[in-house]
């Protein structure tokens, strides 16, 4: 079955980095998949499209200071230089057979 | 400039019915899918199905299926969200979203999310 693991909260401080990550369940390592960011009381913003071999395609407006990664079946989100708006819920999001979209159950990410 | 646009909040009954709505612009609507994604208070994001308006091919989530109908008119680029008899735990936000079709289905565009709160 296909399934994205999250941790449930990440921290850093203001001006560092942070990487999140995103874990696509065992025999599905070859997948892409997709960052989107929500902050508070905002609908999602998709953030990129990530490979398996790390290539990434980011949407419009997206900071350079988002990048993306990957490493077997971990997927990695990094946000460096971390600013206070980048405070938010962090969902990664991938597609199975027939079309059927998977969630991650999201990383709250605490900017302190 | 890609947009989607949600109707608005609405405020309904257990057993009421409801039809909310997504309209999109700034692209070939018929060419790609539309999702909808809930997200009940506090929680996080759960596909419901989505919709590919150019021949209304519609696939749901197993969660979703027979809870709810999604549909389209492509000659008014709008994609529905609908209910016939809502329940409490139907309180949530729902979004629609646009599914890429080249090099993968990702959601690439969102629209702001309609408010439903189903209260006796």
């Amino acid at each position: 079955q296909l399934v994205l693991t999250q941790s449930p909260s990440a921290s850093a401080s203001l001006g560092a980095s942070v990487k999140l990550t995103c874990t696509l369940s065992s025999g599905h390592s070859s997948y892409a998949i997709a960052w989107h960011q929500q902050q508070p009381e905002k609908g999602p913003r998709y953030l990129m499209k990530l490979n398996s071999d790390g290539s990434h395609s980011k949407g419009d407006g997206i900071p350079d200071r988002f990048s993306g990664s990957s490493s077997g079946a971990e997927r990695y989100l990094t946000i460096s230089s971390l600013q206070s708006e980048d405070e938010a819920d962090y969902y990664c999001q991938t597609w199975g057979t027939g079309i059927s979209v998977v969630f991650g159950g999201g990383t709250k990410l605490t900017v302190l | 400039e890609v947009q989607l646009v949600q109707s608005g909040a609405e405020v309904k009954k257990p057993g009421e019915s409801l039809k909310i709505s997504c309209k999109g612009s700034g692209y070939s609507f018929t060419s790609y899918w539309i999702g909808w994604v809930r997200q009940m208070p506090g929680k996080g994001l759960e596909w419901m199905g989505i919709i590919y308006p150019g021949d209304s091919d519609t696939r749901y989530s197993p969660s979703f299926q027979g809870q709810v109908t999604i549909s389209a008119d492509k000659s008014i680029s709008t994609a529905y969200l609908q209910w016939s008899s809502l329940k409490a735990s139907d309180t949530a936000m729902y979004y629609c979203a646009r599914l890429t079709v080249s090099a993968g289905h990702y959601f690439d565009y969102w629209g702001q999310g309609t408010l439903v709160t189903v209260s006796s």
